[in-house]
């Protein structure tokens, strides 16, 4: 099977911009989450995306949102972008068999944004 | 390459040697944990898991323990290789927190040959 794919892998934008994501989840799996990664902040949850739903958001203002669609493919949208946005932001799939159960998550490899 | 992280902390250990990673957790309500490694210019991969109601979870040349009363991870690697650079994330999950991973601030592990 194909991993996950997202595109682009690099992107550079000016500060006021807008810029949206793409995440091609690996056949089969319907929850797709992001995370935000930077060398001061580490690692952070963004939200996670369920059957076209979001099903659980972290503490990102609302410039940061997103979407899926029917065929679990989901974007992000940063909108109004600020220098500290720069980050590599990745996506992980997983089957997504419910809320109480445990599935693992893959990560695809990341989108690069510079915000200049 | 890029950098994953600026000023992690960094285990260096020989070729075929043993290496233990630690990782402290925050939420005693998590009952689900993972170890990633993550290459330069990648995302992270997956390694192994456990869930809490394991102390131990062993998979290939990977051992993953589970000290609930002092909330702490660990990750051994025998035999360590030179494709095992890379830098460590552990990650912890509580069960009807959906997907959301909390991760902690990684391991940056180097192989001398």
């Amino acid at each position: 099977k194909a991993g996950v794919t997202q595109t682009p892998r690099y992107l550079i934008k000016t500060r006021g911009q807008q810029v949206t994501l793409s995440c091609s989840p690996i056949s089969g799996h319907r929850s797709v989450s992001w995370y935000q990664q930077t060398p001061g902040q580490g690692l952070q949850f963004l939200f996670e995306y369920f059957s076209e739903t979001q099903r659980n958001k972290g503490n990102f203002p609302g410039r940061f949102s997103g979407r899926q669609f029917s065929n679990s493919r989901s974007e992000m949208n940063v909108s109004t972008l600020e220098l500290g946005d720069s980050a590599l932001y990745l996506c992980a799939s997983s089957l997504g068999k419910g809320l109480a159960v445990l599935d693992t998550q893959y990560f695809g490899p990341g989108t690069r944004l510079t915000v200049l | 390459g890029e950098s994953v992280g600026l000023h992690l902390p960094t285990l260096s250990v020989q070729e075929g040697d043993n290496s233990i990673i630690n990782c402290a957790y925050s939420n005693s309500a998590s009952d689900y944990f993972i170890w990633y490694k993550q290459e330069s210019g990648k995302g992270p991969q997956f390694i192994i898991d456990i869930r809490s109601n394991m102390d131990k979870r062993q998979g290939q040349r990977v051992t993953v323990l589970l000290n609930k009363t002092v909330k702490h991870l660990s990750l051994q690697i025998a035999a360590t290789q030179p494709g095992d650079s890379a830098v460590y994330f552990c990650a912890e999950r509580f069960t009807g927190g959906g997907n959301k991973l909390t991760f902690g601030t990684g391991t940056q592990l180097k192989v001398e040959l």
